[in-house]
């Protein structure tokens, strides 16, 4: 089965740090990867997904992520954090025959004024 | 505005009641999920339907069930809830196939006393 791995459990920061969340997943096959956001007290939304192409994808604020096959990652970056990045974000990995996203344990962020 | 609304938005109840989540979307996607959310454990997929009439079971079944009647609805039922069932609930819709990008609902906060 498929396991998504998501190694920075809690991240703080100042604004204008740079960020860079890990994100690793374990099927080797053909995969469409996701990073999802939650800011505080609303519901997950999409901030930048994968599925073909260039592997180095940009969302909405920003952010960017790279899909590197060769280390089974998709890691998410920003050159330079603001107050308002402060949330809670996920990894998901949809692979192989299964239509159903997994997801990894989430990456709380917060980052002071 | 097309979404998923879900209900309640919180509720306690008493270990051992019966008690049903909604969760409607108008975006007339195939496949609807019910993950829930729990502190450094992320989210996990408790049942899912790829489309109207039929559901499967997900990471965390046991103690929940689901039905699928039409493709709008897809609640979620605790036939005797317990403790460890206190938790924030997501439903989730998308299109299915790889590309399946998630719309979440704004989720039902379940306290089991």
């Amino acid at each position: 089965a498929q396991s998504v791995s998501q190694h920075n459990h809690h991240v703080i920061l100042s604004e204008a740090a740079s960020l860079e969340l890990g994100c690793n997943y374990s099927y080797g096959g053909t995969v469409n990867l996701f990073w999802y956001v939650q800011y505080p007290g609303q519901h997950l939304q999409l901030l930048l997904k994968y599925f073909s192409g260039d592997p180095l994808v940009k969302g909405i604020k920003g952010f960017e992520a790279e899909f590197i096959k060769s280390k089974f990652s998709f890691n998410l970056r920003k050159p330079s954090v603001q107050w308002s990045d402060t949330a809670e974000y996920f990894c998901a990995v949809i692979s192989g025959g299964s239509y159903i996203p997994t997801f990894g344990r989430g990456t709380s962020l917060i980052v002071h004024p | 505005i097309a979404g998923i609304t879900q209900a309640p938005t919180s509720q306690i109840l008493a270990a051992g009641r019966r008690m049903t989540l909604r969760c409607t979307q108008d975006m007339r996607h195939n496949a609807m999920y019910w993950y829930r959310q729990d502190l450094g454990l992320g989210l996990r997929l408790i049942h899912y339907s790829n489309t109207a009439g039929t559901t499967g079971k997900g990471e965390v079944p046991d103690g929940y069930s689901v039905s699928r009647a039409n493709t709008d609805d897809f609640p979620l039922t605790l036939a005797s809830a317990v403790p460890s069932q206190t938790s924030v609930y997501f439903c989730a819709s998308g299109e299915s196939g790889g590309a399946n990008v998630l719309t979440f609902g704004a989720g039902s906060r379940l306290t089991v006393l």
